[in-house]
């Protein structure tokens, strides 16, 4: 069964720094587009980072550039979310997602369950 | 970046009904391939969301044929043919065109 699990969560200070993991099983993650999409509690959706299964070329959004590193392990079949300077506005939870194909970043088609992030002092 | 702004907000519907949700870009979203840069997601109480459609009229795998997507240029619709009670939830488009990829707010879908 191709599927995502996320892992990493938890409560940071202001200013602390997070590592979330993702391990995909069922596929070979690199050979895909993967990406990290949050929710805050109570709201919609918003992309946060995304990485082609090709080249490995990365893209973020402006509320995390800088901040934010999206990183994938082959060996292990895992990807990363590098998360530094949090604030309290990256309160959410964390979704790792599958898409389509390679070169492309559309169809989010296999999500995980999520991995709560909270900043708060 | 591109906005993208649904309604309704919320919708409730009768089962059995059809019913439509749309979506409206802040440019367009045609590709120079021909296709329309687009994604439906659900994500019900509790879950993750799930893809619905792509490139704004593709069915993803599993996903029943009574959800339809269409659209060009910068408007698009969601149809339900006819609503079943597991339809209810959230129903979000996401625009695919260009980074960063950018969300609708979300149209919350209830049983009357």
């Amino acid at each position: 069964e191709v599927q995502v699990l996320e892992s990493g969560g938890g409560l940071v200070q202001p200013g602390g720094s997070l590592r979330l993991s993702c391990a995909a099983s069922g596929f070979t993650l690199s050979n895909y587009a993967m990406t990290w999409v949050r929710q805050a509690p109570g709201k919609g959706l918003e992309w946060v980072s995304a990485v082609t299964g090709d080249t490995g070329r990365t893209h973020y959004a402006d509320s995390v550039k800088g901040r934010f590193t999206i990183s994938r392990d082959a060996s292990n079949n895992a990807l990363f979310l590098q998360m530094n300077s949090l604030r309290a506005e990256d309160t959410a939870i964390y979704y790792c997602a599958k898409y389509l194909y390679a070169h492309s970043y559309y169809g989010l088609d296999v999500w995980g369950q999520g991995t709560t992030v909270t900043v708060s002092s | 970046d591109i906005v993208m702004t649904q309604s309704p907000l919320s919708l409730p519907v009768t089962p059995g009904e059809p019913a439509s949700i749309f979506c409206r870009s802040s440019q367009s979203l045609r590709h120079s391939n021909g296709y329309y840069y687009l994604d439906w997601y659900l994500q019900r109480p509790g879950q993750s969301p799930q893809l619905l459609i792509y490139l704004g009229s593709n069915r993803a795998s599993g996903v029943p044929d009574r959800f339809s997507g269409s659209g060009s240029g910068t408007d698009f619709t969601l149809k339900i043919s006819r609503v079943e009670a597991e339809d209810v939830g959230v129903y979000y488009c996401m625009q695919t065109l260009q980074v960063p990829l950018t969300f609708g707010g979300g149209t919350k879908v209830e049983i009357k």
